[in-house]
């Protein structure tokens, strides 16, 4: 069956190191989001691709980037990790632009900035 | 711009009691709306959406209807079971938004044996 994964599901870092979490997703679609959940917050927008070499920033992508080389990843990247980006990271993905589409969620990472 | 605004939790319920849960909506033109769930540890499942005014969805007893004239999607529920404790999202995705997705905060049901 197809899937979209994120790995690791759990990672604990130290402030200013570089981190790179994964997403791969198995339907061959070509939107990849990522967002963060905080609690109060909901599920805000860091970054997004509608397809390969394509990257756009989202309401928070301040201190996060992103790289499409291929259809299948979108890796996210904390370039010097902070305190504030202690949060659970999701990844999901839909297959067209229309409105009506469902996006599909992977099951998370949890990120802790010690 | 384009936002939701979603009941505040938590909720408890008792087994079998009527859930209903408000969201509203801003946007311009006729977006799309969904409702997500997620259960303890996991990631956000499609609960149901509908994608026109006055359409209803619907799926494992739970209904919403696109309300354009009060711009709602209130989730409903006749008889809720323990298995429908989790945390329970609204969210837009604007006619010309590219996919894009609003969600609300989020709302925690608990239900009790």
């Amino acid at each position: 069956d197809a899937e979209i994964t994120q790995s690791p599901r759990h990672k604990i870092t130290e402030t200013g190191r570089q981190v790179t979490l994964a997403c791969h997703q198995t339907w061959n679609h070509n939107n990849m989001f990522w967002y963060r959940q905080d609690l109060g917050h909901g599920l805000r927008l860091i970054h997004y691709s509608y397809g390969v070499q394509d990257t756009n920033k989202g309401e928070v992508s301040d201190g996060y980037s992103v790289s499409r080389s291929n259809t299948e990843d979108l890796p996210l990247t904390l370039e010097s990790a902070a305190s504030s980006q202690t949060s659970v990271y999701f990844c999901a993905s839909s297959p067209t632009l229309q409105s009506t589409d469902t996006q599909y969620f992977g099951p998370g990472t949890r990120l802790t900035v010690l | 711009g384009d936002s939701v605004t979603q009941m505040e939790g938590p909720v408890t319920l008792s087994e079998e009691a009527f859930l209903t849960i408000n969201c509203t909506y801003t946007a311009t033109g006729y977006p799309s709306l969904f409702w997500y769930v997620q259960y303890p540890g996991e990631g956000l499942q499609l609960l149901l959406k509908a994608t026109k005014a006055d359409d209803k969805g619907s799926n494992k007893g739970f209904e919403a209807t696109y309300r354009k004239e009060t711009t709602s999607f209130h989730l409903e529920k006749g008889s809720v079971q323990v298995s429908d404790s989790a945390v329970y999202f609204c969210a837009l995705s604007p006619s010309q938004g590219g996919n894009q997705f609003y969600f609300g905060t989020g709302t925690s049901l608990t239900v009790i044996p």
